[in-house]
């Protein structure tokens, strides 16, 4: 089992609807956790990190945690075509820069 | 600041040759990580130095691979020899221990063992 799953897509959403990417992680002693964005042929970016159960409001970006089930969210309102990217998840066991540990990513594709 | 800077953005080398790649973190970050990038395994962890301390390199594939902080602005990985498998994009990211978990990805190497 990977430590942090995802899957891969491509997922495709119509301009200016919910984009919906998910992630499970399997270290239940996990603590922090990140979203990062990835253009092609370009390095990851943060967009959100989120720390405690429950949800994370950043502009257009909600970050969703719930540690009981594992499982992370990242919601994108209003899609836009400069959001066409690859979302990687990433999980550290601490609660500082250390460590941290990256999903394999899914391709969204917002088409106008 | 300029960010994160790596050299070389490319690299093309034949299997066996050694291989270096540089980074040098943005001023002031404490902790410094490679990266390594593929297709098929995504983006892994290799090592990471806190302090140019080396604190974790069980994500280095093998002994041809080894990591070098000398100095608050300077890492080398150094591969060697090098194999076709080798071929990747290597990041290099820093950060702050009170950003917690905000990393600065440099550029990347792209490197290619034929």
């Amino acid at each position: 089992q990977k430590e942090v799953e995802q899957n891969s897509g491509p997922l495709s959403v119509p301009e200016g609807a919910i984009a919906s990417l998910n992630c499970t992680y399997s270290d239940r002693g996990s603590q922090s956790f990140f979203w990062y964005r990835q253009y092609s042929g370009k390095s990851p970016e943060l967009i959100m990190f989120i720390y405690s159960n429950g949800d994370k409001e950043d502009g257009r970006f909600t970050a969703q945690l719930n540690k009981a089930s594992q499982y992370v969210s990242l919601l994108i309102r209003d899609s836009q075509p400069s959001d066409s990217a690859t979302y990687l998840c990433a999980v550290s066991r601490y609660s500082s820069a250390s460590k941290i540990i990256f999903g394999s990513g899914t391709r969204l594709s917002i088409r106008p | 600041d300029a960010g994160v800077i790596q050299s070389p953005r490319h690299e093309v080398t034949e299997m066996g040759q050694e291989v270096t790649l540089r980074c040098k973190p943005i001023s002031g970050h404490d902790y410094l990580f490679w990266y390594r990038q593929t297709m098929m395994r995504g983006l892994e962890l290799l090592i990471y130095f806190n302090n140019n301390v080396p604190i974790d390199d069980s994500g280095m594939p093998e002994d041809r691979f080894s990591a070098k902080m000398p100095n608050a602005s300077f890492s080398t990985l150094k591969i060697q020899p090098s194999e076709p498998r080798d071929s990747a994009v290597y990041f290099c990211a820093s950060s702050l221990v009170d950003r917690k978990g905000w990393m600065y990805f440099g550029p990347g190497t792209r490197l290619t063992v034929t």
